[in-house]
């Protein structure tokens, strides 16, 4: 069983529609990081976060540390967003499978 | 400034041949990492450095991956005698402070990567 795990593996949606990514993890943590990775490979990190909520544009992200999940949220999806994206617990370089996302317009 | 650089961004071997990936950091960042993603498969750790400290090399999966950073800037991840498991994306990235240490709070920025196929 991985300890970081994803949800779903993959997801198409259409343009403008709201986009929820879920890591689960069973590892300690003291931070958890969303990336992003594009269809060239390059990877971008989205977010560090340790407790709470961060928002970066359209990009909103959750982490509940009592729960162990954390959540990446794309409000009004464009084709621009589709990617991978991976969570990611990088103290103890744990990676999720990836979500294949497709923003079809 | 500029980030994390590889080369080559693709290299083609025969089995059996010996591959060097090279991985130039971000100025400055003392931590240095090394990936593998294999075709559809999620991000794999191979190694990871720190200043002048020893190397983690607990993610090497055999004796023929081997790394090395040279004045604590560049690095070389070196690959002998290539299988055709090889095949894989090899990504560096780097960081200011090491995520380990930093307890995993700090950001690495990825490269590229090199696309490396052993026929």
């Amino acid at each position: 069983k991985n300890e970081v795990e994803q949800s779903p593996q993959n997801l198409t949606a259409q343009e403008g529609e709201f986009i929820t990514i879920n890591c689960s993890y069973s590892v300690g943590i003291s931070a958890l990081h969303w990336l992003q990775q594009h269809p060239g490979g390059g990877i971008v990190s989205l977010f560090m976060l340790s407790s709470g909520k961060k928002k970066h544009g359209r990009l909103i992200a959750t982490i509940n540390i009592q729960e162990k999940h954390s959540s990446l949220h794309i409000t009004a999806s464009h084709p621009r967003d589709s990617a991978v994206y991976i969570c990611a617990v990088l103290n103890d370089m744990r990676f999720g499978a990836g979500t294949r996302l497709t923003v079809k317009p | 400034g500029a980030g994390v650089s590889q080369s080559p961004s693709n290299k083609v071997t025969e089995k059996g041949k010996d591959v060097e990936l090279r991985c130039d950091p971000i100025s400055g960042h003392t931590a240095l990492y090394w990936y593998r993603q294999s075709l559809g498969q999620g991000l794999e750790f191979l190694i990871y450095f720190q200043g002048n400290s020893a190397p983690d090399k607990s993610g090497l999966p055999s004796d023929r991956f081997s790394a090395e950073r040279t004045g604590g800037s560049v690095s070389t991840l070196t690959i002998q005698r290539t299988q055709q498991e090889d095949s894989a994306v090899y990504l560096c990235a780097s960081s200011a402070r090491p995520s380990i240490l930093a307890g995993g709070g700090t950001t690495q920025y990825f490269g590229p990567g090199t696309r490396l196929t052993v026929l």
